[in-house]
C-alpha cells in the first residue's frame, strides 16, 4: 500500500470519446505528477503540481487536461485521444522541498487503451 | 540537458550478486535515486544517494560517485522475486525527477 491511489485501474476507451482519471494521496504532500509509461520507454514526466499549481508542462498535446483541485486529488481529463496515447497512466506524489532528495510515491496506474 | 544511461537487460541466477550500473550527465545534481517496478505493478522507491559513497538496505546497496557522474544498485543474495525492471533517477536543480530507460533484471533458478 503505497498510500497513492489511483481510478479506473483499466479503461477503454474511443478517439472520440471523454473520460477522466483520478489519482488520490493520502501521505499529506503537497506535489503531484502524472507520469506516462509506454512499453519498453522510461517513464515520461507530463505534469507536476506544486501546492495546486502547475509547475510543469512537458510539451504535452492539449488532448490531455490535467487538474488539481486540492494537495491530496489530481485528475487528467481525455479527449480525442488517438491510439499512441495507449500506456499506463501512472499518478506520484512527493513532499515538494526544492529538489532535495524528492521520492515519489506512485499509483498502481491506469492501463489505457484507445481504439 | 540532462539524461541517464542503464543497460536494458540484465541476467543472473539465484542467490547471486549483480550490479546495475547508471550514468548520468546534467548540469545540477542533488541526487541519484533507484526505483523497482514489476511486471503490471507501480515503481517503488529504493534507495537515495546526495554523498559519494555506499548506501546499504538490506540486500540492496546503492552507491555513487558524483566525480564520475556514476552510480551502481547492488543486489545480493537474489530471489526469484527479484526480476523486476530497475530505474535509476536524477533529481536536479529543475526540480524533478528524470528517470533512465530501466533495467529489466531477470533472476533464473
Amino acid at each position: 500500500e503505497t498510500g497513492v491511489t489511483q481510478t479506473p485501474r483499466h479503461l477503454v476507451m474511443g478517439m472520440t470519446n471523454k473520460k477522466s482519471l483520478k489519482c488520490e494521496q493520502h501521505l499529506g504532500h503537497n506535489a503531484m505528477y502524472w507520469y506516462k509509461q509506454s512499453a519498453k520507454k522510461p517513464l515520461e514526466l507530463m505534469f507536476v503540481y506544486s501546492l495546486e499549481e502547475r509547475v510543469e508542462n512537458n510539451s504535452v498535446p492539449s488532448r490531455f487536461s490535467p487538474e488539481c483541485p486540492n494537495s491530496s486529488h489530481l485528475f487528467l481529463h481525455l479527449h480525442t485521444l488517438q491510439p499512441e496515447d495507449s500506456a499506463l497512466y501512472l499518478c506520484a506524489s512527493s513532499q515538494d522541498d526544492r529538489g532535495l532528495g524528492k521520492t515519489q510515491y506512485f499509483g498502481p496506474g491506469t492501463r489505457l487503451l484507445v481504439l | 540537458g540532462q539524461s541517464l544511461e542503464q543497460p536494458s537487460e540484465v541476467t543472473a541466477v539465484e542467490g547471486a550478486i549483480v550490479q546495475i550500473n547508471c550514468t548520468y550527465q546534467t548540469s545540477g545534481f542533488y541526487g541519484l535515486s533507484w526505483y523497482q517496478q514489476h511486471d503490471g505493478g507501480a515503481p517503488t522507491f529504493l534507495s537515495y544517494n546526495a554523498l559519494d559513497g555506499l548506501e546499504e538496505t538490506g540486500r540492496f546497496s546503492s552507491f555513487l560517485s558524483r566525480s564520475d557522474s556514476y552510480g551502481y544498485l547492488l543486489l545480493q543474495e537474489l530471489q526469484m522475486k527479484d526480476s523486476a525492471s530497475y530505474f535509476c533517477a536524477l533529481s536536479s536543480n529543475t526540480g524533478k525527477l528524470i528517470f533512465g530507460q530501466g533495467t529489466t533484471l531477470q533472476v533464473k533458478p
